[in-house]
C-alpha cells in the first residue's frame, strides 16, 4: 500500500521559513517522480513544484518560484519542500503527491501538512 | 484567478448527465493532455481522467473525458448521490512551464 507521510507544518511568522517533508513507503520511491499541491483554507487544489525521479527535471508554480526548493533523497525514499519568504498567501495544506507509472500524473496523496503563515 | 477556467457549481438529479467545462489556451489545453480529477471533502483527490480521455483502472464508465481546441469536458452519466463532490480540471502549461489546476467545480446530486 502506499503511504506518504508529511511533516513539517505549522505556525510561521510572514518573511519565516519552513521546510516540508515527506515520507514514503509502499512502492519505489526512486522511480516515480513527485509534486506538492496545495489547498488554501476555502480555495481549490493549486499546483506547487513537481520533480523528476532521479531530481533532472524540477518545475514550480510563478507563486513560489525563487521562494520555494523542491528536493529528494532516494535513499531516504524522502522528498522536501523549503520554503522561505513566506507570505500570508502561503497559508494552506501541502500534499505530498505521486506520479503514476501509467498516467504520469498525480495518484496518490498523503493526509497534508497545514502551513500557517500570521503574525 | 486560475489559467483554466471552470464554473464555480453545477448540478443534476440522479439518473442525470451532466457535463463539466475547462477552459484554456493554445498554451495548455490546445497542446496538451487534460487531466481530471474528484475530490470529496475529507478524503484525497482521486484522478479520473488522464491523456484527456482515459480512465485509470477501477474509474467507472459512468466518467469520460473529452478535449477540443483551447476546451475540455467532463461528462458524469448515470449520476449518483456519491458524486456530490468538486472536480478540478489540470495540464500542463508550456508558456508557464509546470503544472495548473482549474478553479474547480462543485458538483451538488439534488
Amino acid at each position: 500500500e502506499v503511504q506518504l507521510v508529511e511533516s513539517g507544518g505549522g505556525l510561521v511568522q510572514p518573511g519565516g521559513s519552513l521546510r516540508l517533508s515527506c515520507v514514503a513507503s509502499g512502492f519505489t520511491f526512486s522511480s516515480h517522480s513527485m509534486n506538492w499541491v496545495r489547498q488554501a483554507p476555502g480555495r481549490g487544489l493549486e499546483w506547487v513544484s513537481y520533480i523528476s525521479a532521479s531530481s533532472s527535471a524540477i518545475y514550480y508554480a510563478d507563486s513560489v518560484k525563487g521562494r520555494f526548493t523542491i528536493s529528494r533523497d532516494n535513499a531516504k525514499n524522502s522528498l522536501y519542500l523549503q520554503m522561505n519568504s513566506l507570505r500570508v498567501e502561503d497559508t494552506a495544506v501541502y500534499y505530498c503527491v505521486r506520479d503514476g507509472t501509467l498516467t504520469e500524473w498525480p495518484e496518490d496523496w498523503g493526509q497534508g501538512a497545514l502551513v500557517t503563515v500570521s503574525s | 484567478q486560475s489559467v483554466l477556467t471552470q464554473p464555480p457549481s453545477t448540478s443534476g438529479t440522479p439518473g442525470q448527465r451532466v457535463t463539466i467545462s475547462c477552459s484554456g489556451s493554445s498554451s495548455n489545453i490546445a497542446k496538451n493532455y487534460v487531466y481530471w480529477f474528484q475530490h470529496l471533502p475529507g478524503t484525497a483527490p482521486k484522478l479520473l481522467i488522464y491523456n484527456s480521455d482515459q480512465r485509470p483502472s477501477g474509474v467507472p464508465d459512468r466518467f469520460s473525458g473529452s478535449k477540443s481546441g483551447t476546451s475540455a469536458s467532463l461528462a458524469i452519466s448515470g449520476l449518483r448521490s456519491e458524486d456530490e463532490a468538486d472536480y478540478y480540471c489540470a495540464a500542463w502549461d508550456d508558456n508557464l512551464s509546470g503544472r495548473v489546476f482549474g478553479g474547480g467545480t462543485k458538483l451538488t446530486v439534488l
